[in-house]
């Protein structure tokens, strides 16, 4: 257990709508960083918060967006869906926002758009 | 902008056998270079990291790699594979510029047989 969690586990629904997907840090993690694994494009970054501010965008479609709350906790925020959007989503938290640091990876969510 | 290969995208081998699974990135400066693992199921778990200093990395479960800067690689070895290693292994990458998110590689799947 990574301490970083996730919910929900699973989530199905159809094109066109939006979902929300919610990441709870380690304890003390300040930095949220969010990541699409699909069987095509494999592991890639979205976005990350450091402290409640935006601190890098990676391949993230302008139907994503982001916030991460006073409490530290993020969710990322899915629209307009697409089959393609079908992936597994992954959090990871890490102390501070420096390439040093280790990511903790949450158990991800699994989406899958009808 | 950084790019990670793996070669290999699935590898079977026999227990006991000798691992090894390849990583080259391109980029042309300095890099801090990742070995995750993901079991099935699981979340993604760090193996090792180099950062500097010396280019062989002892991470946990018996599992090294070797940083050669000349080739830009990051092999994982493992010298006696087991059942339990089978897992997916990813390779990733941050430059040494401030707070850079990590660069996957699309990573390796390993499937160990009895």
């Amino acid at each position: 257990d990574s301490g970083v969690t996730q919910t929900p586990k699973h989530l199905i629904t159809a094109t066109g709508q939006r979902v929300t997907l919610r990441c709870s840090p380690r304890s003390g993690d300040l930095s949220v960083y969010w990541y699409q694994q699909s069987l095509d494009q494999g592991l890639q970054f979205l976005i990350q918060y450091y402290n409640g501010e935006e601190r890098a965008k990676g391949n993230i479609l302008e139907r994503f967006s982001a916030q991460q709350f006073p409490d530290l906790h993020s969710e990322l925020n899915l629209s307009s869906l697409e089959l393609g959007d079908s992936a597994l989503y992954f959090c990871a938290s890490s102390t501070r926002d420096s390439s040093y640091n280790e990511q903790f990876f949450g158990p991800g969510t699994r989406l899958t758009v009808l | 902008a950084q790019s990670v290969s793996q070669h290999n995208h699935h590898v079977i081998l026999s227990e006991a056998a000798s691992l090894e699974l390849g990583c080259n990135y391109s980029y042309g400066g300095t890099v801090n270079l990742f070995w995750y693992v993901q079991y099935p199921g699981q979340h993604l778990q760090l193996l090792l990291k180099y950062f500097s200093g010396d280019p062989l990395v002892k991470g946990i479960k018996g599992f090294e790699a070797e940083f050669i800067k000349s080739k830009f690689s990051f092999n994982l070895r493992k010298p006696s594979v087991q059942w339990s290693d089978t897992a997916e292994y990813f390779c990733a990458v941050t430059t040494d510029s401030g707070n850079t998110p990590l660069v996957f590689g699309k990573g390796t799947r390993l499937s160990v047989i009895a």
